[in-house]
């Protein structure tokens, strides 16, 4: 099956910096990648999305960047805020989600 | 963030019980799972369903088990047989298991006693 990792499992930047956050996939089916913002005891809340056809989307202060080749995804956030912290999740999809181990990123004021 | 309910936010568990957890949706989706979250790790996929009457088992269904008599609601029981239940418990759901945004429940928190 599908095997999504994850990287870093922690990201300290201070306000105002960009963060990157990076996946790689291994099943070249994969279609649909989706990221997700999870804060603490909350829901995960889909944030950005791509679709395999495609090689970057943005929106607003956050895109999505995909590498078909090379099997790996980045989420990049940019002018970074407090309100971002949170953990971050990649997820690949073929007939099922298969998500990565989670990114918790702080923003220092 | 209406849309698909879980219930209880929190449960606890006593040695030898089983325990449901609810989950409903009016989103008029087809598609429902259950995911296991453990702190510092991904989501597990538990059991998903397609449609009415009809589940599959995901990746870790040892120790669980579900139902899907109706479209809207699609429980889950942690039975005895699940030795480390403690977990964040994440029901989803989507308008099918072709389509792909996923919308998730705020997650029950189950611990044992």
């Amino acid at each position: 099956g599908e095997n999504v990792e994850q990287h870093p499992s922690t990201l300290s930047v201070q306000e105002g910096d960009s963060a990157v956050i990076k996946c790689t996939y291994s099943d070249s089916a994969s279609n649909y990648f989706p990221w997700y913002k999870q804060e603490l005891g909350k829901r995960p809340q889909l944030i950005i999305d791509i679709r395999s056809n495609v090689g970057e989307k943005k929106d607003q202060r956050i895109a999505v960047t995909l590498n078909k080749t090379a099997k790996h995804f980045s989420l990049h956030i940019t002018e970074t805020q407090p309100e971002d912290s949170a953990v971050y999740f990649c997820a690949a999809k073929i007939t099922k989600f298969y998500f990565g181990s989670g990114t918790k990123l702080n923003v220092k004021p | 963030d209406g849309g698909i309910t879980q219930s209880p936010k929190y449960l606890f568990r006593k040695e030898g019980q089983n325990v449901t957890l609810s989950c409903e949706q009016n989103l008029n989706h087809d598609a429902m799972y259950w995911y296991r979250q453990d702190p510092g790790q991904g989501l597990r996929l538990i059991y998903y369903s397609q449609i009415v009457n009809d589940f599959q088992k995901g990746d870790i269904a040892e120790g669980y088990s579900v139902s899907r008599e109706k479209k809207e609601s699609f429980p889950l029981t942690v039975t005895s047989a699940q030795k480390n239940p403690t977990a964040f418990y994440l029901c989803a759901s989507s308008l099918g298991t072709e389509t792909e945004k996923l919308f998730f429940g705020s997650g029950t928190q189950l611990s044992v006693l």
